[in-house]
């Protein structure tokens, strides 16, 4: 298994506070990605990481931002939690071989539940 | 958005049976990728696939890159317990390395 973890596993937190979900990967890998899965939505991608300080918006940004210091640390803040911000979130990580993506390896999911 | 229809949403069948889900677009995909995920975890690659065209087994399952580019599908055969899950396909784009994600086919074992 690719070496991700996800921290906390579990959170129940209040709207209006924030939350930040932390990604740590032991693989070296450069590009990193955070997504959201709801039921009937599959994933979908909030940002992800190219690099070091290097980050871009993925299709559900809003609410969402990261920030990665370390190659081996990617994290998601939500300023301002909300209740359609319950959801699991995944942390994933892949290398790039010219033109054609490598495979996304998955953590094992953060489940958030802002009440 | 870009969008992937993944079909069925879900299947109920029989331990034994053969089991068939697909992808369609309408965009063009460099990559095709399955995945499956158990309750309570991450998603997990089962084939990868990087032309159009391609046949791909894993064991039980099979995979095939469709010629247009713009679908996949997948098979497993003789279907055992251990199968039940969700199974997602994703997509790469041309223009950039993101995946496009389908909503998923959960696959039921019926007892």
């Amino acid at each position: 298994d690719a070496g991700i973890t996800q921290s906390p596993r579990h959170k129940v937190t209040e709207t209006g506070t924030p939350v930040t979900l932390r990604c740590h990967q032991t693989e070296n890998h450069r590009y990193m990605y955070w997504y959201r899965q709801d039921p009937g939505h599959g994933l979908r991608l909030i940002h992800y990481s190219y690099g070091v300080k290097d980050t871009d918006k993925g299709e559900v940004s809003d609410g969402y931002s990261v920030s990665r210091s370390k190659t081996e640390d990617f994290l998601l803040t939500l300023e301002s939690a909300t209740s359609s911000q319950t959801s699991v979130y995944f942390c994933a990580i892949s290398q790039t071989s010219g033109r054609v993506q490598e495979t996304q390896y998955f953590g094992p999911g953060t489940r958030l539940l802002v009440l | 958005g870009q969008q992937l229809n993944q079909s069925p949403q879900s299947m109920f069948i029989q331990e034994g049976e053969d089991v068939s889900m697909n992808c369609t677009s309408s965009s063009i995909f460099n990559t095709w990728l399955w995945y499956k995920q158990d309750p309570g975890e991450g998603p997990v690659l089962l084939i990868a696939l990087y032309k159009a065209g391609e046949l791909t087994s894993n064991g039980r399952l099979t995979a095939q890159f469709g010629i247009t580019r713009k679908d996949s599908f997948l098979n497993i055969s003789a279907s055992i317990p251990s199968d039940v899950g969700i199974y997602f396909c994703a997509g790469q784009l041309n223009s950039n390395y993101q995946l496009i994600w389908g909503a998923g086919t959960k696959l039921i074992i019926k007892p």
